[in-house]
């Protein structure tokens, strides 16, 4: 079965960077792509980019251009989101996503499509 | 790009019908045929209960459907039941090729 399993809570001070980490299994993890979303206490959900697994193409919400960075490593079937020069406002739990990119077998992209599994999150707490 | 409207909350008897809506503009709801509803209990991770507009991934419940018109999308749940009480957001594809989500709507059984 499909699982996203993510890395545990993190504390971190104001002008720090923080690594969430986001391990698949049960599916083949090129031939998808991950988002990640993020949820402030309280509040509603907010998308901050997506990763395509195949071939490392990524696209991120603008207002977290130059802060943010999505990786994935295919030899652990693991994806990566650093955040950097944290603020109090980016205290929020964390959520990783699957959602189809790219038609593997033509390449031809995907719009649209929907976050079909999610990790379980992970809180990052950015305090003094 | 600016959320998606929902309204705040929305709710009912068990066994009625309840309608959340979810507005936008012709740059993401009404331009597209791209949007996804989910469902969240308090502490745990968003599910997947609507694609594509009306579209239900396997294993979703048929109380639940989608539809659109214009830049408003809406989520029905009919035969309302206990379980079903949970904040829903919806999401939609925008034209910067990203995704914008809903507003939540905290829907209560009563």
């Amino acid at each position: 079965q499909v699982q996203l399993v993510q890395s545990g809570a993190e504390v971190k001070k104001p002008g720090a960077s923080v690594k969430v980490s986001c391990k698949a299994s049960g599916y083949t993890f090129t031939s998808y792509g991950i988002s990640w979303v993020r949820q402030a206490p309280g509040q509603g959900l907010e998308w901050m980019g997506w990763i395509s697994a195949y071939n490392g193409n990524t696209n991120y919400a603008q207002k977290l251009q130059g802060r943010v960075t999505m990786t994935t490593d295919t030899s652990t079937s693991t994806a990566y989101m650093e955040l950097r020069s944290l603020r109090s406002d980016d205290t929020a739990v964390y959520y990783c996503a699957r959602l189809r990119v790219y038609d593997i077998l033509t390449g031809y992209p995907l719009p649209g499509r929907p976050f079909d599994y999610w990790g379980q999150g992970t809180l990052v707490t950015v305090s003094s | 790009q600016s959320a998606l409207t929902q309204p705040a909350s929305v709710s009912g008897s068990p066994g009625q019908s309840i309608t959340i809506s979810c507005t936008g503009t012709s740059s993401d709801v009404g331009g597209y045929n791209y949007v996804s509803w989910y469902q969240q209990h308090p502490g745990k991770a968003p599910k997947l209960m609507i694609y594509d507009v009306s579209n239900r991934p396997s294993g979703v419940s048929n109380r639940f459907s989608g539809s659109k018109s214009g830049n408003t999308a809406s989520l029905t749940i009919s035969g309302l039941q206990a379980e079903d009480e949970a904040d829903y957001y919806c999401s939609s594809y925008t034209s910067s090729s990203t995704w914008v989500f809903g507003t939540g709507t905290k829907v209560t059984v009563l």
